[in-house]
């Protein structure tokens, strides 16, 4: 199994609070990111990185910021969490060495906000 | 645009029976395909890929898919289900153009009677 570790795995926010989920990987890759899984939506990207400093939007980046100060963490902030947020989330990581390379994802956190 | 569409949401199959999910995409370049299974409350695991060469591919747990580019489809089959297959699947297509990002579909998930 790939070495990815979300924290916190379950959280209970409130409206309004900021939120930072954490997803550390032990695989020193390159590309990183960060997916929200809802049903009806499968998983839709909100942002990834492809090194250290090196971020992007994905398609649903609205009220998310991300940082990556170092190649192994990589994290995700909610500003103002709102109950829109509610969801489950998910790191993935890959290399890219050569073409095809499937991405390995971690175990999800489940973030509620009330 | 990139985008994959999984027509079916939800499937149910008798064990023993034989099983084809749908899966379609729009991708301008060469397509790099997956599919991936996700467990309740457990991350994704790949299933299996194409990027190149023979059309079938094999995966794991006795499943294979078919690339036909002239359908933009990559089918996934199991000529037998186990009960144990009972999960939710996703397609998802890798885009090359730039950074490396992975597109998912909305999922299928799968039902199966004993």
């Amino acid at each position: 199994d790939a070495g990815i570790t979300q924290s916190p795995r379950h959280k209970v926010t409130e409206t309004g609070t900021p939120v930072t989920l954490r997803c550390h990987q032990t695989e020193n890759h390159r590309y990183m990111y960060w997916y929200r899984q809802d049903p009806g939506h499968g998983l839709r990207l909100i942002h990834y990185s492809y090194g250290v400093k090196d971020t992007d939007k994905g398609e649903v980046s609205d009220g998310y910021s991300v940082s990556r100060s170092k190649t192994e963490d990589f994290l995700l902030t909610l500003e103002s969490a709102t109950s829109s947020q509610t969801s489950v989330y998910f790191c993935a990581i890959t290399e890219v060495q050569g073409v095809g390379t499937e991405a390995f994802f971690g175990q999800g956190t489940r973030l509620t906000v009330v | 645009a990139q985008s994959v569409t999984q027509p079916d949401i939800h499937i149910t199959v008798s064990e023993g029976a034989s099983l084809e999910l749908r899966c379609n995409y729009s991708y301008g370049a060469t397509p790099y395909l997956f599919w991936y299974v996700q467990s309740p409350g457990q991350g994704l695991q790949l299933l299996l890929k194409y990027f190149s060469g023979d059309t079938l591919v094999q995966g794991i747990k006795g499943f294979e898919a078919e690339f036909k580019r002239s359908q933009s489809s990559f089918n996934l089959r199991k000529p037998s289900v186990h009960w144990s297959d009972a999960a939710e699947y996703f397609c998802a297509v890798g885009t090359t153009s730039g950074t490396y990002k992975y597109i998912f579909g909305t999922g299928t998930r799968l039902k199966v009677l004993a």
